[in-house]
């Protein structure tokens, strides 16, 4: 079973608000990943890392922030929160930087702007 | 840039029927990765390919790496209401970036 964690799992927020989405690995995983998923449908790309202080935008634009300041930490920040910005985030690990295997997804944050 | 697409985007099968859906990348991948997400949940990896012409079993699923390695196949042998879901294709588009196509819904009637 893959160690991956994200809190909170859902949250419903007003407009304007500034939040945090947690993301932790305990596998010791380089690369992590964030994606954006709306129900039903395809996973974009947002945000991903290959290793501590190394982090580059995915192929959907965002006006989400990323930090890697330790392994296996990856928290996705919105400085202020629209309605636009409901969706499901998913974050993923890999393995080491330079291999593209199997990646292990969290349960998913479900956030709702109001 | 890179695409990977997935086609049929939905598939509505009765119990017992096959099912199989197509990826097709722009470019020659490294690998192709197959995931499963059931409704609610989050993907799951199936499995991975790596050598042109692969080709891969688990139970009553085939998968298949293209000969030019741009594309490939999952086929679901009598499909059963367990196999409910969304399977998506990933391929590596970059260094270190899985790009994932857009996925095939299965609906299995029973």
């Amino acid at each position: 079973e893959a160690d991956i964690y994200q809190t909170p799992r859902y949250l419903v927020i007003g407009t304007g608000k500034k939040i945090t989405l947690e993301c932790s690995q305990t596998m010791g995983h380089d690369k992590m990943y964030w994606y954006q998923q709306d129900p039903g449908m395809e996973l974009h790309l947002i945000h991903y890392s290959y290793g501590v202080n190394s982090t580059e935008k995915g192929d959907l634009s965002s006006e989400s922030t990323v930090s890697r300041i330790r392994t296996e930490h990856f928290p996705l920040t919105l400085e202020s929160a629209r309605p636009s910005h409901t969706s499901q985030y998913l974050c993923a690990s890999g393995g080491l930087a330079a291999n593209t295997g199997e990646l292990f997804f969290g349960e998913g944050s479900r956030l709702t702007v109001l | 840039g890179q695409q990977v697409m997935q086609i049929p985007q939905y598939q509505h099968v009765q119990e017992g029927e096959d099912f199989t859906t197509y990826c097709n990348s722009s470019t020659t991948l490294s690998n192709i990765q197959w995931y499963k997400q059931r409704p609610g949940g989050h993907p799951v990896f199936l499995i991975q390919l790596v050598k042109s012409g692969e080709v891969k079993k688990q139970k009553r699923l085939t998968f298949q790496f293209g000969e030019a390695k741009k594309n490939s196949s999952l086929h679901i042998t009598a499909t059963q209401t367990t196999d409910v879901g969304t399977y998506f294709c990933a391929g590596p588009t970059s260094y270190g970036k899985l790009t994932f196509g857009q996925g095939t819904i299965l609906t299995v009637h029973p």
